[in-house]
């Protein structure tokens, strides 16, 4: 069974910093492109960043690009996304996906439950 | 605003039939197959119900179709269910900056 954990969130004043894990387990995780897909309260979904199987390649949305870190430990079969210079606007529910095709992190069958990141003062 | 435009909400009634839009661009839904619809109830992880444009992931009911015509990517749900109320979102490989869009997502209310 495919499951996906994902842990770290939490409350963050503006311009802090926190990193957020998934705990992959169910699946072959180095051949599978994964994502964090985020989700504002009361708002649409957001796909913020993905990664290749092995970790070569990395995709950033505009709006985290420069202050979002996705990387993937592949012997731990982890996925974290480290979060610098945090804003309001990056408040929201956090989710890891997993791609289906395990090429680009396009397409995702599986998702975690989500972690919630706050960022208050 | 989104990439993606998706009517706010759509609504049936039980047995009936629904479609959704979701209209990009040639550099989104137009250019690209990777088109896919997710289900999300409320409180709970987003669900995927077709993938590249026209699929379904095994254990997704078959009332559950998609399809594209230029720019513009549709769902249809057939013989609505009380279960199926829930929002739906729409989502494309894109050749812009970002790799993936979203739509804004609809809200499927059955009557």
């Amino acid at each position: 069974e495919v499951q996906l954990l994902e842990s770290g969130g939490g409350l963050v004043q503006p311009g802090g910093s926190l990193r957020l894990s998934c705990a992959a387990s169910g699946f072959t995780f180095s051949t599978s492109a994964m994502a964090w897909v985020r989700q504002a309260p009361g708002k649409g979904l957001e796909w913020v960043s993905g990664i290749s199987g092995s970790g070569g390649t990395t995709h950033y949305a505009d709006s985290v690009k420069g202050r979002f870190t996705i990387s993937r430990d592949n012997s731990k079969n982890t996925l974290d996304l480290q979060m610098n210079s945090l804003r309001a606007e990056d408040t929201a529910v956090y989710y890891c996906a997993k791609d289906m095709a395990g090429i680009l992190p396009e397409q995702f069958d599986y998702w975690g439950q989500g972690t919630l990141v706050t960022v208050s003062s | 605003q989104s990439a993606l435009t998706q009517p706010a909400s759509v609504s049936g009634s039980p047995g009936q039939s629904i479609t959704i839009s979701c209209t990009g661009t040639s550099s989104d839904v137009g250019g690209y197959n990777s088109v896919s619809w997710y289900q999300q109830h409320p409180g709970k992880a987003p669900k995927l119900m077709i993938h590249d444009v026209r699929n379904r992931p095994s254990g997704v009911s078959n009332r559950f179709s998609g399809s594209k015509s230029g720019n513009t990517a549709s769902l249809t749900i057939s013989g609505l269910q009380a279960e199926d109320e829930a929002e739906y979102y729409c989502s494309s490989y894109t050749s812009g900056s970002t790799l993936v869009v979203f739509g804004g997502g609809t809200k499927l209310t059955v009557l």
